[in-house]
C-alpha cells in the first residue's frame, strides 16, 4: 500500500524556467494539500484541492504559482518564472475525508526540493 | 503573524530521561493540535493528537497536553531514545482543515 508519492525528489532550475511538481495521493484519498518549507522555518500552506476543484488557496502567491488535481493523473503544482526565493522543499499531503478520524489526518509525501540557480 | 511559536530551536536530552517540546499558539478557534516528527530529507510523519476538548492524551511513551486557557500545548517523551531524535512539529489544524506548523524544534537524545 504506497503512501503518497512526490517527483521528482529534486529538481533544480535557472531563474525563469518552469517547475512543474507532481503529488499522487494515498489510494483512496481525494484530497491534497501542498505545503512549502523555506530554510530553517516550518511548512506553510499553500493550497487545498479536491478532484478538480480548488478547496482553499489562500496560501499561494498571487501570481507564477498555480495548482491543480485533475480526475485522472497526479495533482500538479506549477511554478512559472522561478526566482531565487523559490527556492524550499514542496510537501503534499493527502487525505480521505471520510476515513472516521474527526480531524482529517493528512499523510505527507517525502517532498521535492527546488533549487533555483 | 506567527499563529503557532515553538520557542525552543533545539533541545538535547540524555537516553532514558524525559523530553518536554513546547508549543504556543495564538488562535483561540483551533479544535485540533497534532504533532508531527519529522527526519532530514522526508516529509513530516504524524505522532499524536488531541482535541480541543481534552487536556491530555497519551500513546504510549508520547503524550500531549493542551492548557486551552493558557493557548499552551507541550509534547512529553518518555523514556527518550535515540530514534526519537527529529525535528517536531506542532500544527494546529483550523476550521478548513489546513495544518499549521510551528517552526519545528531540533530533538536530539543522546546515548
Amino acid at each position: 500500500n504506497a503512501g503518497v508519492m512526490q517527483n521528482p525528489r529534486h529538481l533544480v532550475r535557472r531563474r525563469g524556467q518552469e517547475a512543474r511538481l507532481r503529488c499522487s495521493p494515498m489510494k483512496g484519498h481525494s484530497h491534497v494539500y501542498w505545503y512549502r518549507q523555506l530554510p530553517e522555518e516550518g511548512l506553510k500552506f499553500m493550497v487545498y484541492l479536491q478532484k478538480e476543484n480548488i478547496i482553499d488557496e489562500s496560501g499561494m502567491p498571487k501570481e507564477r504559482f498555480s495548482a491543480e488535481f485533475p480526475k485522472e493523473g497526479p495533482s500538479i503544482l506549477r511554478i512559472q518564472q522561478v526566482v531565487r526565493g523559490d527556492s524550499a522543499a514542496y510537501f503534499c499531503a493527502s487525505s480521505n475525508p471520510l476515513s472516521g478520524t474527526l480531524y482529517n489526518e493528512q499523510f505527507f509525501g517525502p517532498g521535492t526540493r527546488l533549487t533555483v540557480l | 503573524d506567527q499563529q503557532v511559536k515553538q520557542n525552543s530551536p533545539s533541545l538535547s536530552v540524555q537516553e532514558g530521561r524525559i523530553s518536554i517540546l513546547n508549543c504556543d499558539y495564538t488562535n483561540s478557534m483551533f479544535d485540533y493540535f497534532l504533532w508531527y516528527k519529522k527526519y532530514p530529507a522526508e516529509g513530516p510523519t504524524f505522532l499524536i493528537s488531541i482535541s480541543s476538548i481534552k487536556d491530555k492524551n497519551e500513546d504510549g511513551r508520547f503524550t500531549v497536553f493542551l492548557n486551552k486557557s493558557a493557548k499552551h500545548l507541550s509534547l512529553h517523551i518518555v523514556p527518550s531514545q535515540p530514534g526519537d531524535s527529529a525535528v517536531y512539529f506542532c500544527a494546529p489544524m483550523d476550521s478548513s482543515y489546513k495544518l499549521i506548523f510551528g517552526s519545528g524544534t531540533r530533538l536530539l537524545v543522546r546515548p
